[in-house]
């Protein structure tokens, strides 16, 4: 099984910062990697597929990058509609996709 | 619109079967995979099951063997068997749609499971 974790747990940010999430693979992934945004008491949001590849309707702020084993998810210039938990998902090893820990994105 | 509706959730007690279904409208159901997720409260998500477009299942160890995915395409419907159910399955379940990319880019609202005596 292929491990995904992220970093920070928290996330600590003013609005109008920059905000930057990590996650890492156990193994790689290739580019097999999604990101996902959660609102309490929401179902998630696919924001980014192909590790870097914004997905229908998503901002210009959310950016992404990486690949292998070392993604990171960017938010340019974080807006109040963007605290959240934000979290990772490999589908390299199809269909036995594993999501990371989540990484929790709060108001400073 | 496109949407994915889940129902069937409830409170069961340990040992017990409940079954989950998904509602699919505003798409080619039959097209893609589909897959349930699971969310424990205050917890991250955990994949349960898929089936592809010819039918074929997976699971991941944790529910192989009690759980039993399921689709029709002809009413635009998934489902979840759930059967010897433990308090660890306690959570809300999620439908949601396998993109062309393998990324799950529709989700339902969630129905709740709750698992206890």
């Amino acid at each position: 099984e292929i491990v995904m974790t992220q970093s920070p747990a928290t996330l600590s940010v003013s609005p109008g910062e920059r905000a930057t999430l990590s996650c890492r693979a156990s193994q790689s992934v290739s580019s097999n990697l999604a990101w996902y945004q959660q609102k309490p008491g929401q179902a998630p949001r696919l924001l980014i597929y192909g590790a870097s590849t914004r997905a229908t309707g998503i901002p210009a702020r959310f950016s992404g990058s990486g690949s292998g084993t070392e993604f990171t998810l960017t938010i340019s210039s974080l807006q109040s509609e963007d605290f959240a938990v934000y979290y990772c998902q490999q589908y390299n090893n199809w269909p036995f996709f594993t999501f990371g820990p989540g990484t929790k994105v709060d108001i400073k | 619109e496109v949407q994915l509706v889940e129902s069937g959730g409830g409170l069961v007690q340990p040992g017990g079967s409940l079954r989950l279904s998904c509602a699919a409208s505003g798409f080619t159901f039959s097209s893609y995979d589909m897959h349930w997720v699971r969310q424990a409260t205050g917890k991250g998500l955990e994949w349960v099951s898929a089936i592809g477009t010819a039918g074929d299942t997976y699971y991941p160890g944790s529910v192989k063997g009690r759980f039993t995915i399921s689709r029709e395409n002809a009413k635009n419907s998934l489902y979840l068997q759930m059967n010897s159910l433990r308090a660890g399955d306690t959570a809300v379940y999620y439908c949601a749609r396998g993109s062309s990319v393998n990324a799950f880019d529709i989700w339902g609202q969630g129905t709740m499971v709750t698992v206890s005596s």
